[in-house]
């Protein structure tokens, strides 16, 4: 099984920053890498999928990139609505998701 | 606008079964697979199983292989998962989603809270 790991589970930033998170598989998912966000509610949304590609939707202040086993989620000018979890997801073999990223407000 | 509208929250006693539905709107039911995914006690998710609406085939982990079984009714454009022999590590929060042309699940349900409790 192919796992994902998210080695920060919680991120703190402030509004307007730049922020990365990072998601790494346990071998090559050749791209096949899709980000979700859940806001504290539970609801899901699809931000990103195969990589860098944007949802319908989606704000352009968020984009993807990677290869091979290693992945990022950028959020640029980080806004108040981005408050969630972030997880990542391998869509190579079957589906395996990683432990999610929290972000809060500093 | 494409819609999951998930049954709403349950509370079922140990050894008992349960059937969770999602009900869909705004797009053709029999084009895309539904997929499940578990979430326990607010941590990560946990990919369960995907039913093709179009010919009831099923692919599924492993890990719920005998504890969920996914159907689907066409007419109702509604997909249903089952499970059975439910145990406290079953409370938990199950997510339908509806899987996209690429691999990737483009839009979830609500959630369904499960709850197992004497």
């Amino acid at each position: 099984d192919i796992q994902m790991t998210q080695t920060t589970s919680s991120l703190s930033a402030s509004l307007g920053d730049r922020v990365t998170i990072s998601c790494r598989a346990s071998q090559d998912i050749s791209n096949y890498l899709n980000w979700y966000q859940q806001k504290p509610d539970g609801t899901v949304k699809l931000l990103i999928y195969y990589t860098s590609r944007l949802h319908s939707g989606v704000p352009s202040r968020f984009s993807g990139s990677g290869s091979g086993t290693d992945y990022s989620l950028t959020i640029s000018n980080l806004e108040q609505e981005d408050i969630a979890t972030y997880f990542c997801q391998q869509s190579y073999t079957l589906y395996t998701f990683g432990g999610g990223t929290e972000l809060e407000i500093k | 606008e494409v819609q999951l509208q998930q049954s709403g929250p349950e509370l079922v006693k140990p050894g008992a079964s349960v059937k969770i539905s999602c009900k869909t709107s705004g797009y053709t039911f029999t084009e895309y697979t539904m997929q499940w995914v578990k979430q326990s006690h607010g941590k990560s998710l946990e990919w369960i199983g995907g039913i093709n609406p179009n010919n009831g085939g099923t692919s599924n982990n492993q890990k719920f292989k005998g504890k969920a079984t996914l159907t689907v009714d066409k007419s109702s454009s509604t997909a249903y998962m089952e499970l059975r022999s439910l145990t406290s590590e079953d409370s938990a929060v199950y997510y339908c989603a509806r899987e996209g042309y690429d691999e990737h699940f483009d839009y979830w349900g609500h959630g369904t809270s499960l709850t197992v409790s004497s």
